[in-house]
């Protein structure tokens, strides 16, 4: 069964602390790897997509790798306006179905 | 690109009601939604699959009578909860898998509240 674990459940940082998020997944044949942002009471916000392992992704202040396993979700030097909810997905290799982690909450403290 | 809309945003129904959530791709054509709940600090809860043309197919533990689904244009899908009750309260959030097929696009959400 295909599986998606984020790590931290929530992480507090201070402005400018930077860290890792992680995604870990499980699923033969990955057609591809999502972060999403979401805010409060607001749909998921569509940050990147990866495919293959090695590959990498910016957009300001975040990046995204790829390994056979796992993702990370890189934030350098986060402003309080990075607070959100992280999550990352994976696509089935039927192409259907995405499944989706938990969510990393992350808050950042000015 | 790659839009996704929901309406209403937010919307307060009587019990023993049906509400209707329309969710809409306003730059591109998709022939499959997908419709999620997600409750207060959870993660997203796949409910069902809509292709267009065809019945929606349903997660295990959804009920279909309750929770109606249409796709009957390739912009638009609508997502009716029949004979609402107050657990029914809920964030309902759609998406749409964008031009490409390899990424999903997510609409804004629609809060339910049922009183």
């Amino acid at each position: 069964e295909d599986q998606v674990t984020q790590s931290p459940e929530a992480l507090r940082l201070q402005e400018g602390e930077s860290s890792s998020l992680n995604c870990s997944y499980t699923v033969s044949g990955l057609r591809g790897l999502f972060w999403y942002r979401q805010d409060p009471g607001k749909g998921p916000e569509f940050l990147f997509t990866l495919y293959s392992a090695g590959e990498e992704k910016e957009k300001e202040r975040l990046k995204a790798t790829l390994t056979k396993k796992e993702s990370f979700l890189h934030i350098t030097a986060p402003k309080p306006e990075d607070s959100a909810t992280y999550l990352c997905a994976v696509q089935a290799p039927d192409g259907q179905n995405f499944v989706f982690g938990p969510g990393t909450r992350l808050s950042v403290l000015p | 690109g790659a839009v996704v809309s929901q309406h209403p945003s937010r919307v307060i129904c009587k019990s023993g009601t049906s509400v209707k959530i329309e969710c809409r791709s306003l730059d591109f054509q998709a022939t499959t939604m997908f419709w999620y709940r997600q409750f207060p600090k959870q993660s997203l809860m796949l409910m069902a699959t809509s292709n267009e043309g065809s019945k929606a197919t349903y997660e295990q533990g959804v009920e279909k009578d309750k929770f109606l689904i249409n796709h009957a244009s390739l912009t638009l899908s609508t997502l009716t909860v029949t004979s609402a009750h107050p657990e029914d309260s809920s964030f309902y959030i759609c998406s749409a898998r964008g031009p490409g097929g390899n990424t999903i696009y997510f609409g804004e959400g629609s809060w339910l509240t049922v009183v």
